[in-house]
């Protein structure tokens, strides 16, 4: 199936310093989501995008929905301890059953030093 | 509390010995959905639901099977378990089968081992 590609697959960063990851996909979404996860628990959405070139921003986080519908990132500015986890965007579909459908990326392991 | 409930949290079977796991969710959602959560591969979509008694194929559904009965349930089946299907499992759901735009709440997972 259809699989979104994430980068960076993992980041080390000192507290304070900005984050930046991706996600780009070879089809059009017409959602765009982005799920932050806690060792031991569920995604947690942060921040949904349903326009392209739209730019949310939630927080220190940040988000954007490219012009081209195939690719958004997430941005985390002065990063803290607790931004630890692991970050996912998801893409879905518009159009008949596709709006059941909901297409993750691999995921960015975050890892911030104190 | 506004929650998506999976049972149990943690199974250790063996291979070919049937089982289930259980969501249920209290927020009255239309949409359900199964996924599973491999190292390096994201979350896979396994099942999902739009409405009581209608399901759907995800990317991954070979080997699993669901129901939805009733709109709060939406249990996940492995009728003969093997160990490519050791895996974390989430449970989740939303408002309307346009999940996007209301968010998805998932479960807290189940981690499953097939041994």
């Amino acid at each position: 199936g259809q699989q979104l590609n994430q980068s960076p697959q993992s980041m080390f960063i000192q507290e304070g310093e900005d984050v930046s990851m991706n996600c780009t996909s070879s089809s059009i979404f017409n959602t765009w989501l982005w799920y932050k996860q806690d060792p031991g628990e569920g995604p947690v959405l942060l921040i949904a995008l349903y326009k392209a070139g739209e730019l949310t921003s939630n927080g220190r986080l940040t988000a954007q929905f490219g012009i081209t519908r195939k690719d958004s990132f997430l941005n985390i500015s002065a990063s803290i301890p607790s931004d630890v986890g692991i970050y996912f965007c998801a893409g879905q579909r518009a159009g008949g059953t596709s709006y059941g459908k909901l297409t993750f990326g691999q995921g960015t392991i975050l890892t911030v030093h104190p | 509390e506004a929650q998506v409930t999976q049972n149990p949290r943690y199974l250790i079977t063996v291979t070919g010995k049937k089982l289930t796991v259980t969501c249920s969710q209290n927020m009255n959602h239309e949409y359900m959905s199964w996924y599973r959560q491999d190292p390096g591969l994201g979350l896979r979509q396994i099942y999902y639901s739009m409405n009581v008694e209608v399901t759907d194929k995800g990317d991954v559904p070979e080997g699993y099977k669901v129901s939805r009965k009733e709109k709060r349930n939406f249990p996940l089946i492995l009728e003969s378990p093997s160990p490519n299907q050791t895996s974390l499992y989430f449970c989740a759901s939303s408002l309307s089968p346009r999940g996007a735009h209301y968010g998805y709440t998932f479960g807290s997972g189940t981690r499953l081992t097939v041994v």
